[in-house]
């Protein structure tokens, strides 16, 4: 993706714990998206950072660190059903809500 | 529920046939997107619109044209299709303003193949 890096795939274990980090650059930045993917669907929306720190929903949470471009998104009890892959976007402040997105991160869980 | 379709889950052409692919959200939302995505590249920005018959080039715009006659249809358009635009297509609305920063819905997509 232009500008914006995310590991290529991931393992781990059913219940287990995940991290998938994200950078990007910082010119221009507003916010930092995060969508899941499952093979052969649509992306769906997972959170939203604009602001420094932790988000938690539910198993899901994310981070941001705006002064060093950085966004994490944590799974945990990871279930079968979380292999998906995990797009990683961020908007600028340009208007017009553009987003410019990362390859994704293709997690797979395992029994 | 926003819910945004696209006209077709699969689709396949011949090279030099014009491609029409149609996308329709039921939110109001202003904005609307086109985008490509393929395997190590992520999805890339075709075209947006962000009003009735208004459209912007994205990343991406060579070989595609995008039409906006009503808010909630959006489609994009292959003038004469190419090989190197077999694809995943997939359109996505959001409103302006609206809560979550403006979070992109997006639509099942369609997976395009050119002979």
């Amino acid at each position: 993706g232009q500008n914006i890096d995310q590991p290529t795939e991931m393992t781990a274990t059913e219940g287990a714990i995940v991290q998938i980090n994200c950078t990007y650059q910082t010119s221009g930045f507003n916010g930092l998206f995060w969508y899941q993917q499952h093979a052969g669907e649509a992306p769906t929306f997972l959170s939203y950072n604009v602001l420094d720190g932790l988000e938690e929903k539910g198993r899901f949470s994310s981070f941001l660190s705006r002064s060093k471009g950085y966004s994490y998104l944590l799974l945990k009890e990871l279930q079968m059903k979380d292999s998906a892959s995990y797009l990683c976007a961020w908007t600028g402040s340009g208007g017009y809500n553009k987003l410019i997105f990362g390859a994704g991160t293709r997690l797979a869980v395992h029994p | 529920d926003v819910k945004v379709t696209q006209s077709s889950r699969y689709l396949v052409k011949r090279t030099g046939e014009k491609v029409f692919l149609e996308c329709v959200q039921d939110m109001d939302h202003e904005n609307m997107f086109w985008y490509r995505q393929d395997p190590g590249l992520g999805l890339r920005l075709i075209y947006f619109s962000y009003d009735v018959k208004m459209k912007e080039k994205g990343d991406i715009p060579e070989g595609y044209s995008v039409s906006r006659e009503k808010k909630e249809r959006f489609s994009l358009i292959l003038e004469s299709a190419s090989t190197n635009q077999t694809s995943m297509y997939l359109c996505a609305s959001s409103p302006v303003n609206g809560e979550g920063g403006d979070t992109q819905y997006f639509g099942p997509g369609t997976r395009l193949t050119v002979l």
